[in-house]
Protein backbone atom coordinates (compact mmCIF):
# COMPACT_ATOMS: atom_id res chain seq x y z
CA UNK A 1 0.00 0.00 0.00
CA UNK A 2 1.19 3.70 -0.66
CA UNK A 3 2.00 5.80 2.06
CA UNK A 4 2.12 9.33 2.23
CA UNK A 5 4.58 11.28 4.67
CA UNK A 6 4.62 14.79 5.68
CA UNK A 7 7.26 15.60 8.11
CA UNK A 8 6.41 18.91 9.37
CA UNK A 9 3.50 19.60 11.25
CA UNK A 10 3.72 23.47 11.68
CA UNK A 11 5.44 25.75 9.53
CA UNK A 12 5.80 29.61 10.06
CA UNK A 13 6.65 32.25 6.97
CA UNK A 14 6.46 36.03 7.11
CA UNK A 15 4.39 37.85 4.62
CA UNK A 16 5.79 37.97 1.49
CA UNK A 17 8.44 35.37 2.24
CA UNK A 18 8.89 32.09 0.57
CA UNK A 19 8.46 28.68 2.85
CA UNK A 20 8.94 25.14 1.26
CA UNK A 21 6.95 22.20 2.86
CA UNK A 22 8.36 19.04 2.37
CA UNK A 23 6.07 15.01 1.14
CA UNK A 24 7.99 12.10 0.71
CA UNK A 25 5.89 9.05 -0.24
CA UNK A 26 6.48 4.90 -0.88
CA UNK A 27 5.52 3.55 -3.68
CA UNK A 28 6.44 0.40 -6.02
CA UNK A 29 4.84 1.82 -8.96
CA UNK A 30 6.00 4.13 -12.19
CA UNK A 31 3.50 5.68 -13.19
CA UNK A 32 1.00 7.85 -10.67
CA UNK A 33 -0.13 11.53 -9.62
CA UNK A 34 0.98 13.66 -7.09
CA UNK A 35 -1.23 16.65 -5.43
CA UNK A 36 -0.88 19.32 -2.88
CA UNK A 37 -4.36 20.35 -1.64
CA UNK A 38 -5.02 23.36 0.88
CA UNK A 39 -7.37 23.42 3.36
CA UNK A 40 -9.02 26.80 5.03
CA UNK A 41 -10.78 26.89 8.10
CA UNK A 42 -13.76 26.47 6.52
CA UNK A 43 -13.04 22.60 5.89
CA UNK A 44 -13.04 22.62 1.90
CA UNK A 45 -10.14 21.21 0.27
CA UNK A 46 -9.01 22.98 -2.69
CA UNK A 47 -6.62 21.54 -5.09
CA UNK A 48 -3.41 23.82 -5.12
CA UNK A 49 -1.37 22.08 -7.47
CA UNK A 50 -0.84 18.48 -9.48
CA UNK A 51 2.04 16.65 -10.86
CA UNK A 52 2.24 13.49 -13.37
CA UNK A 53 5.60 11.18 -12.70
CA UNK A 54 6.13 10.51 -16.05
CA UNK A 55 6.77 14.35 -16.45
CA UNK A 56 10.39 15.93 -15.68
CA UNK A 57 9.50 19.36 -15.84
CA UNK A 58 7.98 20.71 -12.28
CA UNK A 59 4.57 21.91 -12.03
CA UNK A 60 4.01 25.69 -11.12
CA UNK A 61 1.07 27.74 -10.62
CA UNK A 62 1.41 30.98 -10.03
CA UNK A 63 3.10 31.43 -6.45
CA UNK A 64 2.57 27.64 -5.81
CA UNK A 65 5.66 25.64 -7.34
CA UNK A 66 6.83 21.76 -6.69
CA UNK A 67 10.37 20.48 -6.46
CA UNK A 68 9.28 16.92 -7.91
CA UNK A 69 12.42 14.10 -7.50
CA UNK A 70 11.02 10.95 -8.39
CA UNK A 71 13.85 8.62 -6.90
CA UNK A 72 13.94 10.38 -3.70
CA UNK A 73 10.10 10.04 -3.89
CA UNK A 74 10.52 13.70 -2.72
CA UNK A 75 7.71 15.90 -3.69
CA UNK A 76 7.61 19.64 -2.12
CA UNK A 77 5.82 22.52 -2.35
CA UNK A 78 6.95 25.87 -2.31
CA UNK A 79 4.78 29.21 -1.80
CA UNK A 80 6.54 32.49 -2.84
CA UNK A 81 5.65 35.61 -1.72
CA UNK A 82 3.32 34.37 0.93
CA UNK A 83 -0.11 35.93 1.65
CA UNK A 84 -1.98 35.90 4.56
CA UNK A 85 -5.01 34.39 2.53
CA UNK A 86 -2.47 31.31 2.33
CA UNK A 87 -2.59 30.37 6.65
CA UNK A 88 -4.41 26.91 6.03
CA UNK A 89 -3.36 22.89 6.43
CA UNK A 90 -1.53 21.89 3.47
CA UNK A 91 -2.34 18.22 2.61
CA UNK A 92 0.26 15.88 0.27
CA UNK A 93 -1.66 13.31 -1.97
CA UNK A 94 -0.34 10.35 -4.15
CA UNK A 95 -2.66 8.80 -6.70
CA UNK A 96 -2.07 5.89 -8.64
CA UNK A 97 -2.40 5.89 -12.49
CA UNK A 98 -3.86 2.37 -12.67
CA UNK A 99 -7.45 2.09 -12.94
CA UNK A 100 -7.69 -0.59 -9.94
CA UNK A 101 -7.13 1.21 -6.47
CA UNK A 102 -6.33 4.41 -7.26
CA UNK A 103 -7.78 6.29 -4.42
CA UNK A 104 -6.48 9.18 -3.26
CA UNK A 105 -3.88 8.42 -0.17
CA UNK A 106 -3.31 11.84 1.53
CA UNK A 107 -0.36 12.86 4.37
CA UNK A 108 -0.67 13.95 7.46
CA UNK A 109 -0.99 17.54 6.77
CA UNK A 110 1.25 20.52 7.36
CA UNK A 111 -0.25 24.01 9.04
CA UNK A 112 1.02 27.07 7.36
CA UNK A 113 0.82 30.03 9.81
CA UNK A 114 1.38 33.13 7.81
CA UNK A 115 2.76 36.17 10.38
CA UNK A 116 1.98 40.12 8.79
CA UNK B 1 -21.83 26.76 -10.53
CA UNK B 2 -22.80 25.45 -7.30
CA UNK B 3 -20.45 23.46 -5.26
CA UNK B 4 -20.80 20.43 -3.14
CA UNK B 5 -22.92 20.78 -0.55
CA UNK B 6 -23.30 18.99 2.69
CA UNK B 7 -25.41 18.77 5.99
CA UNK B 8 -25.34 19.29 8.54
CA UNK B 9 -22.60 21.45 9.39
CA UNK B 10 -22.08 20.35 12.97
CA UNK B 11 -23.61 17.13 14.71
CA UNK B 12 -23.27 16.22 18.60
CA UNK B 13 -24.21 12.78 19.43
CA UNK B 14 -23.78 9.74 22.56
CA UNK B 15 -21.99 6.80 21.87
CA UNK B 16 -24.20 4.07 20.59
CA UNK B 17 -26.71 6.62 19.11
CA UNK B 18 -27.12 6.56 15.40
CA UNK B 19 -26.24 9.49 12.57
CA UNK B 20 -26.91 10.67 9.49
CA UNK B 21 -25.30 12.49 6.76
CA UNK B 22 -26.45 14.35 3.52
CA UNK B 23 -24.24 15.59 0.65
CA UNK B 24 -25.64 16.86 -3.07
CA UNK B 25 -22.50 16.64 -5.49
CA UNK B 26 -22.07 19.03 -8.42
CA UNK B 27 -24.73 18.63 -11.21
CA UNK B 28 -23.38 16.61 -13.16
CA UNK B 29 -20.48 14.68 -11.35
CA UNK B 30 -20.60 11.22 -12.06
CA UNK B 31 -18.11 9.76 -9.33
CA UNK B 32 -18.91 10.42 -5.62
CA UNK B 33 -16.27 10.01 -2.48
CA UNK B 34 -16.90 10.15 1.13
CA UNK B 35 -13.94 11.09 3.33
CA UNK B 36 -12.91 10.73 7.33
CA UNK B 37 -11.04 13.29 8.52
CA UNK B 38 -9.83 12.53 12.35
CA UNK B 39 -8.12 15.75 14.30
CA UNK B 40 -4.62 15.51 13.24
CA UNK B 41 -4.76 13.44 9.96
CA UNK B 42 -5.36 13.48 6.85
CA UNK B 43 -8.89 12.29 4.69
CA UNK B 44 -8.93 8.81 4.55
CA UNK B 45 -11.46 7.39 1.60
CA UNK B 46 -14.52 5.11 3.31
CA UNK B 47 -16.62 4.82 0.18
CA UNK B 48 -16.25 5.77 -3.48
CA UNK B 49 -19.87 5.74 -5.98
CA UNK B 50 -19.76 6.02 -9.58
CA UNK B 51 -23.09 6.87 -10.45
CA UNK B 52 -24.95 4.37 -7.92
CA UNK B 53 -22.60 1.74 -7.92
CA UNK B 54 -20.13 1.59 -5.78
CA UNK B 55 -16.59 1.25 -6.60
CA UNK B 56 -14.45 0.96 -3.71
CA UNK B 57 -15.89 0.54 -0.44
CA UNK B 58 -12.72 -1.61 1.18
CA UNK B 59 -12.06 1.08 4.03
CA UNK B 60 -15.68 1.57 5.35
CA UNK B 61 -16.14 -0.28 8.83
CA UNK B 62 -19.29 -2.29 7.00
CA UNK B 63 -20.50 -3.33 10.61
CA UNK B 64 -21.50 0.73 11.86
CA UNK B 65 -21.46 2.26 8.23
CA UNK B 66 -23.33 2.46 5.78
CA UNK B 67 -24.02 4.68 2.49
CA UNK B 68 -26.07 4.55 -0.73
CA UNK B 69 -26.47 7.26 -3.93
CA UNK B 70 -30.06 7.90 -4.21
CA UNK B 71 -30.13 7.95 -8.06
CA UNK B 72 -26.49 8.44 -8.69
CA UNK B 73 -27.16 12.23 -7.69
CA UNK B 74 -27.32 12.43 -3.53
CA UNK B 75 -25.58 10.16 -1.00
CA UNK B 76 -26.14 9.76 2.37
CA UNK B 77 -23.57 8.00 4.96
CA UNK B 78 -25.06 6.74 8.05
CA UNK B 79 -23.66 5.07 11.00
CA UNK B 80 -25.17 3.06 13.47
CA UNK B 81 -24.36 2.69 16.31
CA UNK B 82 -21.58 5.43 16.45
CA UNK B 83 -18.36 4.87 19.22
CA UNK B 84 -16.50 7.07 20.48
CA UNK B 85 -13.69 6.86 17.41
CA UNK B 86 -15.95 8.16 14.99
CA UNK B 87 -15.59 11.34 15.88
CA UNK B 88 -13.86 13.46 12.88
CA UNK B 89 -14.78 15.46 10.15
CA UNK B 90 -16.70 13.42 6.97
CA UNK B 91 -15.94 15.16 3.67
CA UNK B 92 -18.01 14.65 0.59
CA UNK B 93 -16.26 14.99 -2.91
CA UNK B 94 -17.28 14.75 -6.49
CA UNK B 95 -15.42 14.80 -9.79
CA UNK B 96 -17.24 14.63 -13.04
CA UNK B 97 -15.77 11.18 -15.12
CA UNK B 98 -17.51 8.19 -15.25
CA UNK B 99 -14.72 7.21 -15.92
CA UNK B 100 -12.06 8.04 -13.53
CA UNK B 101 -8.78 9.89 -14.61
CA UNK B 102 -6.09 9.69 -12.03
CA UNK B 103 -5.14 12.60 -12.28
CA UNK B 104 -8.85 14.66 -12.06
CA UNK B 105 -9.31 17.34 -9.36
CA UNK B 106 -11.32 16.36 -6.51
CA UNK B 107 -14.31 19.15 -5.79
CA UNK B 108 -14.54 18.87 -1.62
CA UNK B 109 -17.54 19.88 0.64
CA UNK B 110 -17.22 21.59 3.56
CA UNK B 111 -17.56 18.65 5.57
CA UNK B 112 -20.00 17.57 8.60
CA UNK B 113 -17.65 17.63 11.80
CA UNK B 114 -19.39 14.75 13.96
CA UNK B 115 -18.66 14.82 17.79
CA UNK B 116 -19.71 11.49 19.46
CA UNK B 117 -19.43 11.90 23.46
Amino acid sequence: AQTVTQSQPEMSVQEAETVTLSCTYDTSESDYYLFWYKQPPSRQMILVIRQEAYKQQNATENRFSVNFQKAAKSFSLKISDSQLGDAAMYFCAYRSAKAAGNKLTFGGGTRVLVKP
Amino acid sequence: EAGVAQSPRYKIIEKRQSVAFWCNPISGHATLYWYQQILGQGPKLLIQFQNNGVVDDSQLPKDRFSAERLKGVDSTLKIQPAKLEDSAVYLCASSPRHRVRANEKLFFGSGTQLSVL
